[in-house]
């Protein structure tokens, strides 16, 4: 399987700051990594897809970078709405494996 | 707007079997463009995929289930299922239903269902 790590597992920031969280394969994914955004009671929700392109109704402060082994998920200017769990998956291999997810907190 | 929604138990006895519906609401299920997916989530193990369907019935699973999972697809009613034999304590989770996109390489989960619990008790 394709192990899927995220760095920081916690981040604590406030409204108007840029935070970059950071995902990392265990091995060559090329661009199949996605990232999503889950608040406390729902379902995830797709944010960037195939590393870098914004899902359609995704604000555009989201973006993602990264190719291989080694992706970022950037907020610019944090809105009050963007304060949840983020998770990072691949689907270069099957089975599909998520990060362990990196939990945004309101200083 | 396109909508899943999740439906089964809520609570199955060790050693049994596990039965979820997912129905598929305002588009057909019955696409080349789709793959349809069981997604389960707990505290412990995190977001896990589980196996998925195309509307041909072709499927694929996670090995790590041990063949104890069946997907499949009934593109008459527009729903897929998920069934899981021989459950555990461990087997609890919120069970999520989505769709994941094949016109990108990357294959994202592009719409969910809102999650059902199962708890696995006796």
């Amino acid at each position: 399987d394709v192990l899927v790590t995220q760095s920081p597992p916690s981040l604590s920031a406030s409204v108007g700051d840029s935070v970059t969280i950071t995902c990392r394969a265990s091995q060559d994914i090329r661009d199949y990594l996605n990232w999503y955004q889950q608040k406390p009671g729902k379902a995830p929700n797709l944010l960037i897809y195939g590393a870098s392109r914004l899902q359609r109704g995704a604000p555009s402060r989201f973006s993602g970078r990264g190719f291989g082994t080694d992706f970022t998920l950037t907020i610019s200017s944090l809105q009050p709405e963007d304060f949840a769990t983020y998770y990072c998956q691949q689907s270069s291999g099957t089975p599909i494996t998520f990060g362990p997810g990196t939990r945004l907190d309101n200083k | 707007q396109l909508q899943l929604q999740e439906s089964g138990p809520g609570l199955v006895r060790p050693s049994e079997t596990l039965s979820l519906s997912c129905s598929v609401s305002g588009d057909s299920i019955r696409s080349i463009d789709y793959y349809w997916a069981w997604v389960r989530q707990t505290p412990g193990k995190g977001l896990e995929w589980i196996g998925g369907v195309y509307y041909s019935g072709s499927t694929h699973d996670n090995p790590s289930l041990k063949s104890r999972v069946t997907v499949s697809i009934d593109t008459s009613q527009n729903q897929f299922f998920l069934k899981m034999t021989s459950v555990t304590a461990e087997d609890t989770a919120i069970y999520f239903c989505a769709r994941m996109d094949s016109r990108s390489s990357a294959t994202p989960l592009d719409h969910w269902g809102p999650g059902t619990r199962v708890t696995v008790s006796s």
